[in-house]
């Protein structure tokens, strides 16, 4: 069974640019989660989506912003981009996103410049 | 959702035991315990989930009293694979919401 993937899993952006990033979650989990993770920060919840539905939002200013499609694949976007936003971005899936049991991809680390 | 507190970081020597124990006050009826694992530059994996008394994997053991104030995960006979970083994470599988991570216990594994 295939695993969380996620794309790209490098880039490097400069300030004011907007990036997008995207996720396939495990065939049938209808639950993706997206956290971005920093040295100082630890993991931050970003948002969960559930069956094309924004179900949880975390506290992230509206740059961040995300959407899941009927395959259950997502992306998130990533506008105006920040210096600050310079960060390991992380995709889970989930087959009811409250089980606990969270699969997580191996990322994508964005660097802004 | 209940706070956690867990240890910044522990040293281990191989094929020894680690139990690394995780502090949850407030823990509410509802919730229940989950630990997952970190290595570098990945993305955190799940170990072990629990409600109450002990529950064993493959994997590791989690043991939580009677109180459910605390939790403590065993790993048996660590390696030096098993340096990474755990997560204790407390929260009620019932209502979607999301896991909030902590800073975790870095634990590092010595030859």
């Amino acid at each position: 069974k295939a695993g969380v993937t996620q794309t790209p899993r490098y880039l490097i952006k400069t300030r004011g640019q907007q990036v997008t990033l995207s996720c396939s979650p495990i065939s049938g989990h209808r639950s993706v989660s997206w956290y971005q993770q920093t040295p100082g920060q630890g993991l931050q919840f970003l948002f969960e989506y559930f069956s094309e539905t924004q179900r949880n939002k975390g506290n992230f200013p509206g740059r961040f912003s995300g959407r899941q499609f009927s395959n259950s694949r997502s992306e998130m976007n990533v506008s105006t981009l920040e210096l600050g936003d310079s960060a390991l971005y992380l995709c889970a899936s989930g087959v009811t996103g409250a089980d606990g049991e969270l699969f997580f991809g191996e990322g994508s680390r964005l660097t802004v410049l | 959702l209940a706070k956690t507190t867990q240890p910044i970081s522990m040293d281990s020597y191989e094929g020894q035991e680690v139990n690394i124990t995780c502090s949850h006050n407030n823990i509410a009826t509802n919730d229940y315990i989950t630990w997952y694992q970190q290595f570098p530059s990945q993305g955190p994996r799940f170990i072990i989930q629990g409600y109450k008394t002990k529950v064993t994997n493959e994997v590791a053991s989690l043991f939580i009293p009677a109180d459910r104030k605390s939790s403590t995960l065993s790993l048996p006979r660590v390696s030096l694979s098993d340096t990474a970083v755990y997560y204790c994470l407390v929260g009620d599988l019932r209502r979607n919401t999301p896991l909030v991570f902590g800073k975790g216990t870095r634990l590092s594994v010595i030859a």
